[in-house]
């Protein structure tokens, strides 16, 4: 267990919605990551939060936004949903940006219909 | 960025034998090469890692060696056991960057 919770664990949904993800970092971690697993793409970067400010950000479409809570738990939002978008959703965290070792929940598996 | 490659994607070995996996990065300043195990149905876990200033680091029976000249990484697993079937992937990262770079993934297998 590697202290980084994320719900919902599954999420079924139909195209043209909007759904969150949640995750809770590490205690301590004041730094969040989120990526998203496809079959074909391997795991891509997605966005990081440090201490509640948007630090980088990879591949993340517009249609995707993110945001850090002064509990410094973090959700994703994901609006407009397609068919692609279907995928596992990773939360990792790190003790600081500087700080490497990102430790990732267990993720959230979406399905859009 | 940096761009890491992984080899190979698929590797089945017999129970007992070794299984080595490898990587190339593009970024010669990249300086942390951390390795995940993913299992079906849960996160990437970080198994062992290695910074730029060491060649190999070993913890039990998985080892990870680094060349920088060449900038490849290797993960070395011995005495390979059913629960080591998973699929790794290795990363890189260098100092003030903020997300890992990672490989595509190798799916091993171990046969008993």
């Amino acid at each position: 267990d590697s202290g980084v919770t994320q719900t919902p664990k599954h999420l079924i949904t139909a195209t043209g919605q909007r759904v969150t993800l949640r995750c809770s970092p590490r205690s301590g971690d004041l730094s969040v990551y989120w990526y998203q697993q496809s079959l074909d793409q391997g795991l891509q970067f997605l966005i990081q939060y440090y201490n509640g400010e948007e630090r980088a950000k990879g591949n993340i479409l517009e249609r995707f936004s993110a945001q850090q809570f002064p509990d410094l738990h973090s959700e994703l939002n994901l609006s407009s949903l397609e068919l692609g978008d279907s995928a596992l959703y990773f939360c990792a965290s790190s003790s600081a940006p500087g700080h490497n070792e990102q430790f990732f929940g267990p993720g959230t598996r979406l399905t859009v219909l | 960025g940096e761009n890491v490659e992984q080899h190979p994607s698929t590797l089945s070995v017999q129970e007992g034998d070794s299984a080595v996996i490898k990587c190339t990065y593009s970024d010669s300043a990249s300086n942390y090469f951390p390795w995940y195990k993913q299992e079906l149905g849960k996160g990437p876990q970080l198994i062992i890692d290695i910074r730029s200033n060491v060649g190999e680091k070993k913890d039990q029976r998985i080892a990870v060696t680094l060349n920088k000249t060449a900038k490849h990484f290797s993960l070395h697993i011995t005495e390979t056991q059913p629960e080591d079937s998973a699929v790794y992937f290795c990363a890189a990262i260098r100092t003030g960057a903020n997300n890992l770079f990672f490989g595509t993934g190798t799916r091993l297998t171990v046969i008993p």
